[in-house]
């Protein structure tokens, strides 16, 4: 099982700032089959990117993913306020499918 | 517009039975794997089950493999997962994912439902 891990734990940035979440996996991720997810309080998750670079539909091009093999990065240039969340990488080349642990950006 | 509306949870005892549903709408069903992820409260995302379009390939988690079992119905544009011998460990909320792709094995989650919450407690 690929494990991710996710970094930092907690990001505290203010409105206007660039975020530049990790997420490392244990072994190589296999076609770069990488997602992220952003979840806000009390709701679902919903698909930012996937590919590792491609940007879901409708989602706005502040958001940006890149990286292959072991390390992924998911970089907001610019934070607004309906930013602040929970963001979930995911790795769907190799079963089972794993998440990681989530990096939560808060504002600071 | 896609749709996921899940349904069935509840307080349920430890060693009993559960059967949550989701209703589809919004694109053609038949088409696409479908998923259960779950998530304990406070906690992160674990995948539970998956289910290719004809459901001729099925995944569990090993947290669930017999326990737990996942179908789907094209008549009613529905999932299901009839989860059995339930424990304290399975409390959590319980998303029904549609995937990109028909066949799920390289498959991500495009589209998510609000959710329903299991909690298992004596």
């Amino acid at each position: 099982e690929i494990v991710l891990t996710q970094s930092p734990g907690t990001l505290s940035l203010s409105p206007g700032e660039r975020a530049t979440l990790s997420c490392r996996a244990s072994q190589s991720v296999t076609s770069s089959y990488l997602a992220w997810y952003q979840q806000k309080p009390g709701q679902a998750p919903r698909l930012l990117i996937f590919g590792a670079s491609s940007r879901a539909t409708g989602i706005p091009d502040r958001f940006s993913g890149s990286g292959s093999g072991t390390d992924f990065t998911l970089t907001i240039s610019r934070l607004e306020p309906e930013d602040f969340a929970v963001y979930y990488c995911q790795q769907y080349g190799n079963s089972p499918k794993t998440f990681g642990q989530g990096t939560k950006v808060e504002i600071k | 517009e896609v749709q996921l509306v899940e349904s069935g949870g509840g307080l349920v005892q430890p060693g009993r039975s559960l059967r949550l549903s989701c209703a589809a709408s919004g694109f053609t069903f038949d088409d696409y794997a479908m998923y259960w992820v779950r998530q304990a409260p406070g906690k992160g995302l674990e995948w539970v089950s998956g289910i290719s379009w004809n459901s001729g390939t099925i995944h569990y988690a090993d947290s669930v493999k017999g326990r737990f079992t996942i179908s789907r119905d094209s008549a009613k544009n529905s999932l299901y997962l009839q989860m059995n011998s339930l424990r304290a460990e399975d409390t959590a909320l319980y998303y029904c994912a549609k995937t990109h792709d028909y066949g799920g094995t390289h498959a991500y989650f495009d589209y998510w439902g609000q959710g329903t919450l299991v909690t298992v407690s004596s």
